[in-house]
């Protein structure tokens, strides 16, 4: 599988202040997604990070809440703004590897708790 | 009408049972379909592809239905380390984008 690194693990942290969490692949993949799993619920799609330009956002998600960069193809980030308790939630980051059966593949995770 | 439906379980078996877990979906157009393992506290690692034609990986073997938009995953003599959650996952034609369903929990008891 590709191997994705994805920090920081976990974060407490206040209401109002903003996280950005970072995911770096170990090869160039075009397509990075961002996605969201809330307590007890599955997985929804934040965002797609494209390469030189500006990320593709999902019904329910707007850049300004959570901006992302993609500088190069194997770096993206995700910023939480703003934060609320309502963003408690685990944050991931994932790629489709072509070079390998274009199967999605998921970065450890990001567990945000904001208080 | 969620895009992907799954029985949330949870489905607690003793070890050695076999087991089923159901998958529909409501896209037509949706092209793959694979099944993720979710352990408590881990991100979704893919268990396997589902082909039309059925396949197998050891003791665990998937069906497609794409008339009933149906998938399926069976796992035989189950065994401890089994238990985790089972995401349905589905891709839709024309895009990079993968649907995923809430999960089965599986919980196998010595």
């Amino acid at each position: 599988s590709a191997v994705i690194s994805q920090k920081p693990s976990r974060d407490i942290c206040q209401r109002g202040t903003s996280l950005t969490i970072q995911c770096q692949v170990d090869s160039q993949v075009t397509m990075m997604f961002w996605y969201r799993q809330q307590p007890g619920q599955s997985l929804t799609l934040i965002a797609t990070a494209n390469q030189g330009s500006e990320a593709t956002y999902e019904s329910g998600f707007v850049i300004d809440k959570f901006p992302i960069s993609r500088p190069n193809l194997t770096f993206s980030t995700l910023t939480v703004s703003n934060m609320s308790p309502e963003d408690s939630s685990i944050y991931l980051c994932s790629v489709v590897h072509r070079g390998r059966g274009e199967k999605l593949f998921f970065g450890s995770g990001t567990q945000l708790s904001v208080l | 009408r969620k895009e992907v439906e799954q029985d949330p379980g949870p489905f607690n078996v003793p070890e050695g049972a076999t087991v089923a877990f159901n998958c529909t979906y409501s896209n037509s157009a949706s092209q793959s379909f694979f099944w993720y393992r979710q352990d408590c506290r881990k991100e979704p690692k893919l268990l396997m592809s589902v082909y039309s034609s059925g396949n197998e990986d050891g003791r665990f073997t998937a069906q497609l239905n794409r008339a009933s938009q149906y998938i399926s995953l069976l796992i035989r003599d189950s065994k401890l380390s089994d238990s985790a959650t089972y995401l349905c996952v589905v891709n839709v034609r024309g895009t990079d984008k993968l649907i995923f369903g809430t999960g089965t929990r599986l919980q196998v008891f010595p």
